[in-house]
């Protein structure tokens, strides 16, 4: 079936240590991107990305950095700099820009 | 700058009411999109509606409504005779050519009660 795939859908680190999501997709999608949701936040962008190997940083990318090497996948890495990462992260692919976006389950980040 | 408002942080009503969701956007494209989606308690973003600037035609689609004003700059979402199972976070997203972001507001909660 087509579809976004986040996983995991729960994850636990420890302070300090980097740790990158995973999003892939197979409805081949040119856009993707990445959101964080914080209880009465609604969501941020992190990142996102129109085309294989170019992205661009969204309203809050300090602490994050991504890659996308392949039209199917978009990672995305918290890296120790990220001050608050305990979130909800949400991964979302687009087709043309007058088409709805499609979002994965997303995964919880838990960092102790 | 570009900004998508929802003020209405929490709404609770009673089965069978109506309701209205506000949505409110800035944008400085003239070519841009307005979006509406609803989070359930999964947490997966499910798809409602969409419509570009170009198209102010309100919509309905069984008991959701959506009435789009250029001049108010104002995207609102109305549910006739609520349900329980329209309970859900509610966001209004906008996507605009430069750059080709997506944003979103900060969401409803919407609560409906038996």
């Amino acid at each position: 079936d087509g579809g976004i795939t986040q996983s995991p859908k729960y994850l636990f680190r420890k302070e300090g240590q980097n740790v990158t999501l995973s999003c892939e997709q197979n409805l081949n999608h040119d856009a993707m991107y990445w959101y964080r949701q914080d209880p009465g936040q609604g969501l941020r962008l992190i990142y996102y990305s129109q085309i294989v190997n170019d992205f661009q940083k969204g309203d809050i990318a300090e602490g994050y950095s991504v890659s996308r090497e392949k039209k199917e996948s978009f990672p995305l890495t918290v890296t120790s700099a990220q001050k608050n990462p305990t979130a909800f992260y949400l991964c979302a692919s687009a087709g043309l820009p007058n088409t709805e976006a499609f979002f994965g389950q997303g995964t919880r980040l838990t960092v102790v | 700058a570009q900004k998508v408002t929802q003020a209405q942080t929490e709404i609770s009503v009673v089965e069978k009411e109506d309701v209205t969701l506000d949505c409110v956007y800035e944008t400085r494209d003239t070519t841009y999109y307005l979006f509406w989606y609803k989070q359930p308690p999964s947490g997966e973003l499910v798809f409602l509606i969409r419509r570009n600037s170009f198209d102010e035609q309100n919509e309905i689609s069984g008991r959701y409504s959506w009435n789009f004003q250029k001049s108010t700059s104002s995207f609102n979402f109305t549910i006739t005779a609520s349900q329980v199972v329209d309970s859900a976070v509610y966001f209004c997203a906008l996507h605009y050519n430069q750059g080709g972001k997506l944003i979103f507001g900060q969401g409803t909660e919407l609560s409906v009660k038996p």
